[in-house]
């Protein structure tokens, strides 16, 4: 069985500062993994996705995320955030395409001027 | 861009009554949806796929007779909660792709329902 590990439930830092929010997956066979973002009250947003390929992945809103095997993670990055960054982060993998998504239990950025 | 579409966005109704919630693929056809709960600050919980013109398979501890899916069409889906209870309040989100091997899940806005 698969899951996925976010390790930070809530994330604080400044505005224009660099973030990292991490996840780490465990799962027998390959994986698909990726980021979501949720604003209040809405539903996800795909950030990035990663299939194959090159590692570094790069997604919407200046956000990328590196795909690690050796150490099952795939950490979502910003050089620099911005207040309308604040939202919840949803880290998720799938084994078998995009048949069924296991979500970490989410990281909260919370950017403040 | 493909986009889910569901509806209401917010429902409060009396304890016992039951609530639809719709989800529509506005722009793509969609054999697969799939329903979520989501309680508040935790993640999202797979309730159950539904499966266009079959029935819908529930996830473990998901009651089948308490959460009616009807997956009618290529781009609806609806999930019922039969003979509500204060415990189901919670917000409900569909998702669903496109019928081809690279396309990722689209998400509906979510549904918050609370039972009086």
């Amino acid at each position: 069985a698969q899951s996925v590990t976010q390790l930070d439930s809530q994330v604080p830092v400044f505005e224009e500062a660099p973030v990292e929010l991490r996840c780490n997956y465990s799962s027998s066979v390959s994986v698909y993994l990726f980021w979501y973002v949720q604003y209040p009250n809405q539903g996800l947003q795909l950030l990035l996705k990663y299939l194959s390929g090159s590692t570094l992945v790069k997604g919407i809103n200046g956000f990328e995320a590196e795909f690690n095997k050796s150490q099952t993670s795939f950490h979502l990055r910003k050089p620099s955030v911005h207040i309308s960054d604040t939202a919840e982060y949803f880290c998720a993998v799938s084994e078998a395409g995009y048949s069924t998504l296991t979500f970490g239990k989410g990281t909260m950025l919370l950017v403040s001027p | 861009g493909a986009v889910v579409s569901q509806h209401p966005s917010w429902v409060i109704c009396k304890s016992g009554t039951s609530v639809k919630i719709e989800c529509r693929s506005l722009d793509f056809q969609a054999t697969t949806m799939f329903w979520y709960r989501q309680f508040p600050k935790q993640s999202l919980m797979l309730m159950a796929t539904s499966n266009e013109g079959s029935k819908a398979t529930y996830e473990q501890g998901v009651e089948k007779d308490k959460f009616l899916i009807n997956h009618a069409s290529l781009t609806l889906s609806t999930l019922t909660v039969t003979s509500a209870h204060p415990e189901d309040s919670s917000f409900y989100i569909c998702s669903a792709r496109e019928d081809s091997s690279n396309s990722p899940l689209h998400f509906g806005n979510g549904t918050r329902l609370t039972v009086t």
